[in-house]
């Protein structure tokens, strides 16, 4: 079946630092990516997706390559913000089987 | 748009009572799911559908029932409520193909006593 495995939290990092958050998937075929985030209280939203390999999604400065070779989606931001601070996750959605798999969340703190 | 429209936001449940978690939305969307959210868990899926009248069970069915008699709504009912049952219930929707994310409720925090 379908999995995600995603890096373990939480994570802390100062204010302009660089992150990356790490996640690996399985899958047969080639599934649909993506990260979604969410802030304290809130549901998830989608941050941000990629739908075949060497795809790159990205908003908000966070970006995400889609490498079908090593099965990865790992998350980079360039300069984090105190407004980042958030539980990310990661997931797939695939072909024929179009339940969202879901990695278990890494929680992010930005201090100032 | 509202989107994805979960009521209540909070609710407090004795043990052994029953109770329906409502779900709705208004994005003509195919599929619609239940997850619920526990510290350290992630998210776990709890009944989805494909389409009105489809339904399946997720990883975690039982003590849930669902039902899909429209498109727009998506009710989950707890059977006989347990403490193990306390947790977050979020709903969300989506197109058919695995291109497309799934929308978010903003949930129901449940906690049975």
């Amino acid at each position: 079946g379908n999995s995600v495995t995603q890096m373990e939290g939480p994570v802390t990092l100062s204010e302009e630092a660089f992150l990356t958050i790490n996640c690996t998937y399985t899958a047969t075929g080639y599934p649909s990516l993506f990260w979604y985030v969410q802030y304290p209280g809130e549901g998830l939203q989608l941050l941000l997706k990629a739908t075949k390999a060497d795809d790159k999604g990205s908003n908000k400065g966070f970006e995400a390559t889609y490498r079908k070779e090593t099965t990865s989606f790992h998350l980079e931001k360039g300069s984090v913000q105190v407004s980042d601070s958030a539980v990310y996750f990661c997931a797939l959605r695939g072909f024929g089987n179009e339940k969202l798999t879901f990695g278990t969340g890494t929680r992010l703190t930005i201090i100032p | 748009n509202a989107g994805v429209t979960q009521t209540p936001k909070f609710q407090v449940l004795k043990t052994g009572q029953s109770m329906t978690l409502q779900c709705a939305q208004d994005m003509n969307h195919e599929y619609m799911s239940w997850y619920r959210q526990d510290p350290g868990m992630g998210l776990r899926l709890i009944h989805y559908s494909v389409g009105a009248g489809i339904t399946d069970q997720g990883e975690v069915p039982n003590g849930y029932n669902v039902s899909r008699s429209t498109t727009e709504d998506f009710p989950l009912r707890l059977l006989s409520a347990a403490p193990s049952q306390t947790s977050v219930y979020f709903c969300a929707s989506s197109p058919r193909g695995k291109d497309y994310g799934y929308t978010f409720g903003s949930g129901t925090r449940l906690t049975v006593v």
